[in-house]
């Protein structure tokens, strides 16, 4: 069973359109992180979120901790073509753990 | 600055060789990760440094792999002899234990097509 799980696996939208992608994990952790990666590059990080329940924005994204500290989810409003990506939530279920990837959402925003 | 720095950034081989990937972190930076990124499987820790020791290679797949850092600005991650399953795309990435120590800093990565 993975420990983290991302859905949808893939997604394809037009531009300017809303979209919500979602991060579940079996287990509890004490850090969660959003990367996105472009096409023939690393991942690079967007946000990283501690706390149960908090909200985070940058710019046209909103990302949300679960309460319960085991799930995620990102939305991005009025998507833009640049939003084009894999975007990966990983976590750390201690402070001393190593970081654990999920398999990621692709998404292709169509202009 | 310079960011991670990686190479070579495409690498071609057939099976049996030996692949030799290499990575200089950001200055400054005291840990080191090696990951490997496939379709089937995601993206994959092999295993990570913290000052030029290795913490945890409990992600090395078998003992056809090996990574050394010889240094605080250097490492390598060998392949000997590679497989055809070996095909993927290998990043590295550092961090610093001091604040901001939850961002990992990736290179852009290894494409390794192995025949």
């Amino acid at each position: 069973t993975q420990l983290l799980e991302q859905s949808p696996q893939f997604l394809s939208i037009q531009e300017g359109e809303n979209l919500t992608v979602y991060c579940n994990s079996s287990s509890v952790f004490s850090s969660l992180q959003w990367y996105r990666q472009e096409p023939g590059e690393g991942p690079v990080l967007l946000v990283t979120v501690v706390t149960g329940g908090e909200v985070k924005k940058l710019k046209r994204l909103t990302f949300q901790f679960g309460d319960a500290r085991k799930d995620s989810s990102l939305h991005i409003t009025a998507a833009q073509p640049g939003d084009t990506g894999l975007y990966l939530c990983a976590l750390r279920k201690t402070s001393y753990d190593k970081v654990i990837f999920g398999p990621g959402t692709s998404l292709s925003v169509i202009p | 600055d310079a960011g991670v720095i990686q190479s070579p950034r495409h690498e071609v081989t057939e099976m049996g060789q030996e692949v030799t990937l290499r990575c200089k972190p950001i200055s400054g930076h005291d840990y080191l990760f090696w990951y490997r990124q496939t379709m089937m499987r995601g993206l994959e820790l092999l295993i990570y440094f913290n000052n030029n020791v290795p913490i945890d290679d409990s992600g090395m797949p078998e003992d056809r792999f090996s990574a050394k850092m010889p240094n605080a600005s250097f490492s390598t991650l060998k392949i000997q002899p590679s497989e055809p399953r070996d095909s993927a795309v290998y990043f590295c990435a550092s961090t610093s234990s001091g604040r901001g120590a939850e961002t990992q800093y990736f290179g852009p990565g290894t494409r390794l097509l192995v025949l």
